[in-house]
């Protein structure tokens, strides 16, 4: 993997559900994975930082995973909530750069 | 955390003309970065503004095309000259509060959506 990839793309959930996304990156000189929620016309809201494989961290009702072996990162939405509505991106920072590169982020609806 | 005014929030642009977005942070940084997201892309770097020098540009951005300042440790500017369509995207400032390591948080401003006609 070269790139930071998102999936899906998009997607609707019903208020109520917990929901889950997928973030790939470069495993190789791999040293931060960055977890941003972006609503519309706001700034991004930094949700975790995450360095060491396995790590896990929680805020609230969302939670996200780290694998730095393979090359993946997981965030979970426990009981969505129209609020959640946003967009969640991630990024990947290698080691000795402050350079983050992103992926194109998951578009999430909470349907009420 | 740092607290960044972005201004304009949002601007409609003649092609051919310049548009300089300001950022504003309510403390001392040593490092702001410059970021565009065209429509369907992701974030993407376009430069690094340091106080006091030049600012370090990524590849393919260039200083005529999108000159920068920064004449404190609190305040930035990134100018998008010559504009066309193509400029059409989010352009955010962000700082970071810990050394020039990844691994702190950065704090974003809430962007200009900049739309070229």
């Amino acid at each position: 993997i070269l790139n930071v990839e998102q999936s899906p793309q998009s997607l609707h959930v019903q208020e109520g559900d917990s929901t889950n996304f997928t973030c790939s990156f470069p495993s190789s000189n791999f040293y931060a994975l960055h977890w941003y929620r972006w609503e519309t016309a706001k700034s991004p809201e930094a949700l975790f930082v995450m360095t060491l494989n396995g790590d896990e961290k929680k805020k609230g009702r969302i939670s996200a995973t780290l694998n730095t072996k393979e090359g993946y990162s997981y965030l979970y939405i426990k009981g969505s909530q129209p609020e959640d509505s946003a967009t969640y991106l991630c990024a990947s920072a290698g080691a000795g750069s402050y350079q983050l590169t992103f992926g194109k982020g998951t578009k999430l609806s909470v349907i009420p | 955390s740092a607290v960044i005014s972005q201004k304009p929030s949002r601007d409609i642009c003649q092609r051919g003309t310049s548009l300089t977005i300001q950022c504003q942070v309510d403390s001392q940084v040593t490092m702001m970065f410059w970021y565009r997201q065209q429509p369907g892309q992701s974030l993407t770097l376009i430069a690094t503004a340091n106080q006091g020098s030049e600012a370090t540009y990524e590849s393919g951005f260039v200083i005529d095309k999108f000159p920068i300042s920064r004449p404190n440790l609190t305040f930035s500017t990134l100018t998008v000259s010559n504009m066309s369509p193509e400029d059409s995207s989010i352009y955010l400032c962000s700082v970071t509060h810990g050394t020039a390591r990844a691994n702190y948080g950065y704090t974003f401003g809430s962007g200009t959506r900049l739309t070229v006609v």
